[in-house]
C-alpha cells in the first residue's frame, strides 16, 4: 500500500476554513484517496474520497493535485466538533490481490480553538 | 443513517480467558473487517472477511484469533486465550459491493481490558 505523509498536528479557529494537507508521491494510477476522521473515543468515520477530480460532500471538500501526488481536505467552517484525528489513506481499486483493507497512519490531530 | 453496532462497549476479562466481540454490520454490506487500536497508537488492520471466508489477515491475527459470521447478520471476533497485550479498542467495519470504493462504516468499538 502506498504511503501518505501528513503533519502531526494543526490548529484552527472556530468558524474558519481548515486545509489539511496530505502528500502521496508514490500513488499509483488506480489508488483512490480516502479521508477518515476519528473523534475522541470513537471509531473512524468516513469523510470523503476521490480519484482525480475534486470532490464535495456535506462534510468537506477534497482538492486533488493535477499530478495526484498530493491532496488537501478542506473543512469550510471548522466547529469544535471537528476536533479529531484526520487520516489520509490510499486504497487500491478492488482486485484479486486487494481485499480493501485500510492502512492507517498517525494522521493529523486537528485542534479547533473557540 | 445505517450504523455498525458493536457489543459490548467495554469488556474486562482475565488473562487466559476466551472473549467474543460482536458486531452487526450494515445489512446490505458484503465486506467485513476487524481493526484494533492500542491506547495512543495507530488503528491496525486485523482481518478482512468476504463471502463467508477470511480474505486477508495481518500478522497480528494469529491462531488465537478467529472470526465468524454465524447467522448472516452477526460478525464476531473471538480471542481464544487473551493476553495482557490484547487490551485495546476493537473496531468492526463493513462496506458495500465491489465497485468504486465506497466509504467504510466503522462501529463505535469494544474496549477490551485484559487483567
Amino acid at each position: 500500500d502506498a504511503k501518505t505523509t501528513q503533519p502531526n498536528s494543526m490548529e484552527s479557529n472556530e468558524e474558519e476554513p481548515v486545509h489539511l494537507p496530505c502528500n502521496h508521491s508514490t500513488i499509483s494510477g488506480t489508488d483512490y484517496i480516502h479521508w477518515y476522521r476519528q473523534l475522541p473515543s470513537q471509531g473512524p468515520e468516513y469523510v470523503i474520497h476521490g480519484l482525480t477530480s475534486n470532490v464535495n460532500n456535506r462534510m468537506a471538500s477534497l482538492a486533488i493535485a493535477e499530478d495526484r501526488k498530493s491532496s488537501t481536505l478542506i473543512l469550510h467552517r471548522a466547529t469544535l466538533r471537528d476536533a479529531a484525528v484526520y487520516y489520509c489513506i490510499l486504497r487500491a481499486a478492488d482486485g484479486s490481490s486487494n481485499t480493501g483493507k485500510l492502512i492507517f497512519g498517525q494522521g493529523t490531530t486537528l485542534q479547533v480553538k473557540p | 443513517e445505517p450504523e455498525v453496532t458493536q457489543t459490548p462497549s467495554h469488556q474486562v476479562t482475565q488473562m487466559g480467558q476466551e472473549v467474543i466481540l460482536r458486531c452487526v454490520p450494515i445489512s446490505n454490506h458484503l465486506y467485513f473487517y476487524w481493526y484494533r487500536q492500542i491506547l495512543g497508537q495507530k488503528v491496525e488492520f486485523l482481518v478482512s472477511f468476504y463471502n463467508n471466508e477470511i480474505s486477508e489477515k495481518s500478522e497480528i491475527f494469529d491462531d488465537q484469533f478467529s472470526v465468524e459470521r454465524p447467522d448472516g447478520s452477526n460478525f464476531t471476533l473471538k480471542i481464544r486465550s487473551t493476553k495482557l497485550e490484547d487490551s485495546a479498542m476493537y473496531f468492526c467495519a463493513s462496506r458495500p459491493l465491489r465497485r468504486p470504493p465506497y466509504g467504510y462504516t466503522f462501529g463505535s468499538g469494544t474496549r477490551l481490558t485484559v487483567v
